[in-house]
């Protein structure tokens, strides 16, 4: 399996409250990427990153902020914690774009 | 962008059973990917398949790029195969995967 961690794996917060969500990986893989799962919507892309201070956004960015300061480390912010951000986040690393491996995930609920 | 269907969306099987999965997308891709969901929550990579044929055991997996599709199938299905199977694209030049919306796959003893 590839060595992807994501912190914390469950969180409750209140509206309004900033979060931050970690993926760490021991594979030096290049693009690392954030998806939201939700039910009716499948995997959808919050953003990704393609190397070390260069990301970019995905089709629901919405709401949402991302670093990469260091290869093996991608955070998630939600500036402002809102009830629609209530998911199950999932991180995924890509060695070359090609097969992507999922985290655990972490599940946010947001009151 | 591009469209992702799977079908079917709910499939019940008994153990023991064959069956198969349906993607079709709507543009040429330049990677098509399966995956299973467990009842966990935890994503597995079934297969990185943007043309051809692999196996992996009892599943196995065909994409026809030409004519927009993937099959997924699972022969001897085992209770352990129960969850959502996804298929996902990533079509021109960006890394932006798409997912479909799943087959949820329940395998009864």
């Amino acid at each position: 399996d590839a060595g992807i961690t994501q912190s914390p794996r469950h969180k409750v917060t209140e509206t309004g409250t900033p979060v931050t969500l970690r993926c760490h990986q021991t594979e030096n893989h290049r693009y690392m990427y954030w998806y939201r799962q939700d039910p009716g919507h499948g995997l959808r892309l919050i953003h990704y990153s393609y190397g070390v201070k260069d990301t970019d956004k995905g089709e629901v960015s919405d709401g949402y902020s991302v670093s990469r300061s260091k290869t093996e480390d991608f955070l998630l912010t939600l500036e402002s914690a809102t009830s629609s951000q209530t998911s199950v986040y999932f991180c995924a690393i890509s060695e070359r774009a090609d097969t992507q491996y999922f985290g655990p995930g972490t599940r946010l609920t947001v009151l | 962008g591009i469209q992702v269907e799977q079908s079917p969306p709910d499939l019940i099987l008994q153990e023991g059973a064959n069956s198969t999965l349906r993607c079709n997308f709507s543009d040429s891709v330049n990677n098509l990917q399966w995956f299973h969901q467990n009842p966990w929550g935890q994503l597995i990579n079934l297969f990185y398949i943007p043309s051809g044929t692999k196996q992996n055991g009892r599943l196995s997996a065909t994409t026809v790029a030409t004519e927009r599709y993937s099959l997924l199938y699972i022969s001897s299905s085992q209770t352990t195969d129960s969850g959502v199977y996804f298929c996902a694209v990533l079509g021109g030049s960006n890394y932006k995967l798409t997912f479909g919306k799943g087959t949820l796959l329940t395998v009864n003893p």
